[in-house]
């Protein structure tokens, strides 16, 4: 366990469907992130938080919709979703201090019908 | 823009052996971090070494260490008497500081690591 925490675990939902992923981490980190992570790519950063603010949003579909109420929570709102979103969803937190690594959740495995 | 590459999409290794996985970047800047991360299967991605660049000596953590190339921009991880355990995909990441205020961690594709019994 890395004090990161996602639910659910796994989500099947259909493509008019509305569902939200949750994250949560009691670390103190400042930092949150949403990763999409497909099989052969890279891991794609898709939004960061810093201290509850939106810092980086990379071109992702208006589809999904980040939500950060403050720096222990994050949550990515999905709404009429394509079959090539399925993937898993990580989400990862990281302290302020130089060197800092990032600490991963279990991620959700998101299957799109 | 900062990318990584991993060019061994699998490689395998006896349990006892010693293996190399290897990463290549290509960045501008001269301050930044290194990491090697191992994600087991369905098992949370956790952290298995870092590496300061302006670091000469290389970064070491039990079995795992890093052969860190700064001129030709490698850093590819040993691990040394492999174990059961250590089957996992591994994936290289650099972190670069952004304007924003936080740090963006760029990943390679990952291998995945087999160890045979």
């Amino acid at each position: 366990e890395t004090g990161v925490t996602q639910t659910p675990r796994h989500l099947v939902m259909g493509m008019t469907n509305k569902k939200s992923l949750k994250c949560e981490q009691h670390l103190g980190h400042n930092a949150m992130y949403w990763y999409k992570q497909s099989a052969k790519k890279p891991l794609e950063l898709m939004f960061v938080y810093n201290f509850k603010e939106q810092t980086e949003n990379n071109s992702v579909p208006s589809r999904f919709s980040p939500e950060c109420p403050n720096s222990s929570h994050l949550f990515l709102h999905l709404h009429t979703l394509q079959p090539e979103d399925s993937a898993l969803y990580l989400c990862a937190s990281s302290p302020p201090r130089v060197g800092g690594e990032q600490y991963f959740g279990p991620g959700t495995r998101l299957t799109v019908t | 823009a900062q990318t990584v590459t991993q060019s061994q999409p699998e490689m395998s290794v006896q349990e006892a052996e010693t293996v190399t996985l290897s990463c290549t970047y290509d960045t501008s800047e001269s301050d930044y971090y290194l990491f090697w991360y191992k994600q087991p299967p369905s098992r949370q991605m956790i952290l298995v070494i870092r590496q300061e660049a302006y670091k000469q000596q290389n970064a070491t953590e039990n079995r795992f260490s890093v052969n860190f190339q700064k001129a030709a921009k490698s850093f590819s991880l040993k691990i040394s008497d492999s174990q059961l355990g250590d089957a996992a995909m591994y994936f290289c990441a650099y972190r670069s500081y952004s304007t924003s205020g936080t740090y963006k961690y760029i990943f390679g594709t990952g291998t995945r690591l087999k160890v045979l019994a």
